[in-house]
């Protein structure tokens, strides 16, 4: 059974047209990550949320935003994407966040198509 | 700064051939944890091994098996006898051990194996 769930598979979006990503999970995890991954390169951490609280990483564009209702979905909104947006949007979920025990699971991504 | 290299971007074989997949990572922390993440086309990032850097034993789990060696700061993966289901892109990861840091990837190295 699928444990960490992501919808759409495929998204297609017009330039600056506002679109979210979903992100859902049945492991009770504490914590939810967002990544974009493009083309033939590594997945870059956008921000995760530990518990409520929301993480931020230093160099992710004002352009990308999160929202995490309750422990199961966290959303990821791209106000205005541009055609540098289009990618693989990966959701991961950890217990923790304590690298010794705590292991990443992750979604099988939404890949975003930016027209 | 934290940085992981792999430098193989793309390996073909042919199944049953064996194949490392090279790692070396740059830290300047003592403590610090390694990972392999598996990519398989369907997308999602398959978690295959966590090795703190205390632990320098080598690891084989079936046909994987993996060298890590302070040393050379590098943890290679070598599939053994390999087949068509090993097809997928693998990166290697590198985290700190204090505190919440994310894991800092590589860039990948795409695995094709031929029947």
């Amino acid at each position: 059974d699928a444990m960490v769930i992501q919808n759409p598979r495929y998204q297609v979006t017009q330039f600056g047209k506002p679109v979210t990503l979903s992100c859902s999970q049945t492991l009770n995890h504490n914590v939810m990550y967002w990544y974009q991954q493009k083309s033939s390169q590594a997945p870059k951490l956008l921000f995760h949320y530990y518990d409520k609280d929301f993480n931020n990483e230093a160099d992710t564009p004002d352009n990308f935003q999160s929202r995490r209702p309750n422990t199961s979905f966290c959303f990821l909104d791209i106000r205005s994407p541009g055609l540098g947006d289009a990618a693989m949007y990966l959701c991961a979920t950890s217990r923790d966040r304590q690298w010794s025990t705590d292991t990443q699971y992750f979604g099988p991504g939404t890949r975003l198509t930016v027209l | 700064a934290q940085k992981v290299t792999q430098a193989q971007t793309e390996i073909s074989v042919v199944e049953k051939e064996d194949v490392t997949l090279d790692c070396v990572y740059e830290t300047r922390d003592t403590t610090y944890y390694l990972f392999w993440y598996k990519q398989p086309p369907s997308g999602e990032l398959v978690f295959l091994i966590r090795r703190n850097s205390f632990d320098e034993q080598n690891e084989i789990s079936g046909r994987y098996s993996w060298n890590f060696q302070k040393s050379t700061s590098s943890f290679n993966f070598t599939i053994t006898a390999s087949q068509v289901v090993d097809s997928a892109v693998y990166f290697c990861a590198l985290s700190r051990d204090t505190g919440f840091q994310k894991l800092v990837f590589g860039t990948g190295t795409r695995l094709l194996v031929s029947p």
